[in-house]
């Protein structure tokens, strides 16, 4: 299948600091990504939806002044955790949809585990 | 928006028996219904998935049944094995941009 990498694998920061989460397609154009955030024995939670060289549709519920997504090319999106407090601590996850596969496969990233000090 | 319920939330069998997981949801526009397998700390990975027109998918030991018209579908793993243990979500979707609304998953566990 295609290939979706992400980095960092895990960040350890403290509180009030900003972090970047980078989600790349490795062998296909991503035209849509999707930033998903999945706490300990719980499901994989949608936060946003990014199509390429548009803004993104954030869930109900999450800030979209906290969580910021930008998606500069197809096969680069960012997701920046601002201000991070210890309740952002989780495993941020992207997957990216685009010009490879089933039109409706997403193909995930390895996940990136945030942790806030 | 999409509601996804899926049942059960455990589910313990021994090796060789079948397990069958439920998902059910409330999006009759969804026409998409994938299966994601899921280790501990790693990315789910789809194992199977099925589109609207088509009522059962079957891979080897998975297979996939849909119910439109009741909205569910249905994981079946025949013949488990150890490696089957792991956290299986249903993510009904395929609408709205594309967009997967994943199930509260279900935890089996595959005993020798």
């Amino acid at each position: 299948g295609a290939v979706v990498s992400q980095h960092p694998s895990w960040v350890i920061c403290k509180s009030g600091t900003s972090v970047k989460i980078e989600c790349r397609s490795l062998d296909f154009q991503a035209t849509t990504m999707f930033w998903y955030r999945q706490f300990p024995k719980q499901s994989l939670m949608l936060m946003a939806t990014s199509n390429e060289g548009s803004k993104a549709t954030y869930e109900q519920g999450v800030e979209k002044d906290k969580f910021l997504i930008n998606h500069a090319s197809l096969t680069l999106s960012t997701l920046t955790v601002t201000s991070a407090h210890p309740e952002d601590s989780s495993f941020y996850i992207c997957s990216a949809r685009g010009l490879r596969g089933a039109r409706d496969e997403q193909f995930f990233g390895p996940g990136t585990r945030l942790t806030v000090l | 928006g999409e509601n996804v319920e899926q049942h059960p939330s455990t589910l313990s069998v021994q090796e060789g028996d079948s397990a069958v997981i439920k998902c059910t949801y409330s999006d009759s526009a969804s026409n998409y219904f994938p299966w994601y397998k899921q280790e501990l700390g790693k990315r789910p990975q789809l194992i199977i998935d099925i589109r609207s027109n088509v009522g059962e998918k079957k891979d080897q030991r998975i297979a996939v049944t849909l119910n439109k018209t009741a909205k569910h579908f249905s994981l079946h793993i025949t013949e488990t094995q150890p490696e089957d243990s792991a956290v299986y979500f249903c993510a009904p979707g395929g609408n709205q941009g594309g967009k997967l609304i994943f199930g509260q998953g279900t935890e089996l566990s595959v005993k020798p």
